[in-house]
């Protein structure tokens, strides 16, 4: 069965430094997402993705956050100077023609 | 407006029991209403979820209730079992993002 993949599981970084998180989404959809979960809390949306360009995004998504699609099969979150609140799991979601998210097992950040 | 409120927090069941856990929302532009399991250190799984023109949608032990003039939905989840013990989200869709509920945590005891 496919499945979104994220890379990596883990990743521990120093206040800020820039990181990026990567994902390769179900390969014929169309609609890419990230969303995170600071721990213990609800999963919070942050961007939506289609067509090369963000179809949406949250007020946490700032300056400091960017999202491409550099070939035909990996999307990536970059966090450009990474701060202690950033410290979450990152969620990446797809999903096709229907309303269907399905989502990755995440990449935990950990910002020292 | 934006919210979906979730009931209870956390929710003990004896296997064999049914499970339910509650949402409502406000804003009646929401137009996909999905739940999803997630166990610890996993990212969140679509379990089932329904559309505001049905009422209810079944899907083996899991049943989804939906009350659009009361703007609130349930998950039931008939004969649980100890593998059902999970952290449960329900979520609303606007435009194309999801919004969560703040989640309920399921223990069902054997």
């Amino acid at each position: 069965e496919p499945e979104v993949t994220q890379t990596p599981s883990h990743q521990v970084t120093q206040m800020g430094q820039e990181v990026i998180l990567r994902c390769v989404p179900i390969s014929n959809h169309l609609y890419f997402y990230w969303y995170r979960q600071i721990l213990g809390q609800k999963v919070e949306f942050l961007v939506s993705f289609y067509n090369n360009e963000i179809s949406e995004k949250s007020e946490i998504f700032d300056d400091q956050f960017s999202v491409e699609r550099p070939d035909g099969s990996n999307f990536t979150l970059k966090i450009r100077s990474t701060k202690l609140e950033d410290s979450a799991m990152y969620f990446c979601a797809s999903t096709g023609e229907s309303y269907e998210q399905y989502f990755g097992p995440g990449t935990r950040l950990t910002v020292t | 407006q934006q919210q979906v409120k979730q009931s209870p927090q956390s929710l003990i069941v004896q296997k064999g029991g049914i499970s339910i856990i509650n949402c409502a929302y406000e804003n009646t532009a929401f137009d996909y209403f999905p739940w999803y399991q997630q166990f610890p250190g996993k990212g969140p799984a679509l379990l089932i979820a329904i559309r505001p023109d049905v009422s209810e949608k079944k899907e083996g032990r899991f049943t989804i209730s939906f009350n659009k003039s009361a703007k609130q939905f349930s998950l039931h989840i008939m004969d649980s079992q100890p593998g059902d013990s999970a952290t449960y989200f329900c979520a609303a869709m606007y435009g194309n993002k999801l919004v969560f509920g703040a989640g309920t945590i399921l223990r069902v005891k054997s």
